[in-house]
């Protein structure tokens, strides 16, 4: 079936360090992608997407490249301050569902 | 700006009970969705929900779950006998088209508890 895996976090960064946050997808067929992020005793946010093969994704400094070759839809952001600590998932939808698949979540610590 | 909100946001209910999780999804939206998360484990998709019926649901939503949208804004899950495994998270998400990509926004959350 389709799915999503991220890697295991937590992941601890210092303030201005890079991040990336690997994600990759199965599908049958070709899904939307998502990342979203939860801050904590909050929702869910879209944090950006992508529909298609090729789209980059971009939000507050954060990308993602859908990348048909290699299933990947891999979060980056060049300098990550204290404020974007929280769980980040990333998710997909198939264009004959609604329901989106989200991977188990991967937390993101920064270290003043 | 606009947003999805879910009550309680704690819940704590003794097995074999009912219980009712409310939402109130943001007021253009015609999609309606719930998700749970058990601790440590991941958001799944339970029910979708366009035009006053189901558009999808999981295994998970077996014959102990149900939804309705009562009146104009609220959206409610109902779980008519709860076990112990359904402890969770119970997220409740709307927007304003099913499928190809569109947003889901998500509401905060109801924490159930199930003793």
């Amino acid at each position: 079936g389709n799915s999503v895996t991220q890697m295991e976090g937590p992941v601890t960064l210092s303030e201005e360090a890079f991040l990336t946050i690997n994600c990759t997808y199965t599908a049958t067929g070709y899904p939307s992608l998502f990342w979203y992020v939860q801050y904590p005793g909050e929702g869910l946010q879209l944090l950006l997407k992508a529909t298609k093969a090729d789209d980059k994704g971009s939000n507050k400094g954060f990308e993602a490249t859908y990348r048909k070759e290699t299933t990947s839809f891999h979060l980056e952001k060049g300098s990550v301050q204290v404020s974007d600590s929280a769980v980040y998932f990333c998710a997909l939808q198939m264009d004959s569902s609604y329901k989106l698949i989200f991977g188990s979540g991967t937390r993101l610590l920064v270290r003043p | 700006e606009p947003e999805v909100t879910q009550t309680p946001s704690h819940q704590v209910t003794q097995m074999g009970q009912e219980v009712i999780l409310r939402c109130v999804p943001i007021s253009n939206h015609l999609y309606f969705y719930w998700y749970r998360q058990i601790l440590g484990q991941k958001v799944e998709f339970l029910v979708s929900f366009y035009n006053n019926e189901i558009s999808e649901k999981s295994e998970i939503f077996d014959d102990q779950f149900s939804v309705e949208r009562p009146d104009g804004s609220n959206f409610t899950l109902k779980i008519r006998s709860t076990k112990l495994e359904d402890s969770a998270m119970y997220f409740c998400a709307s927007s304003q088209k099913g499928s190809g990509g569109y947003e889901q926004y998500f509401g905060p959350g109801t924490r159930l508890t199930v003793t």
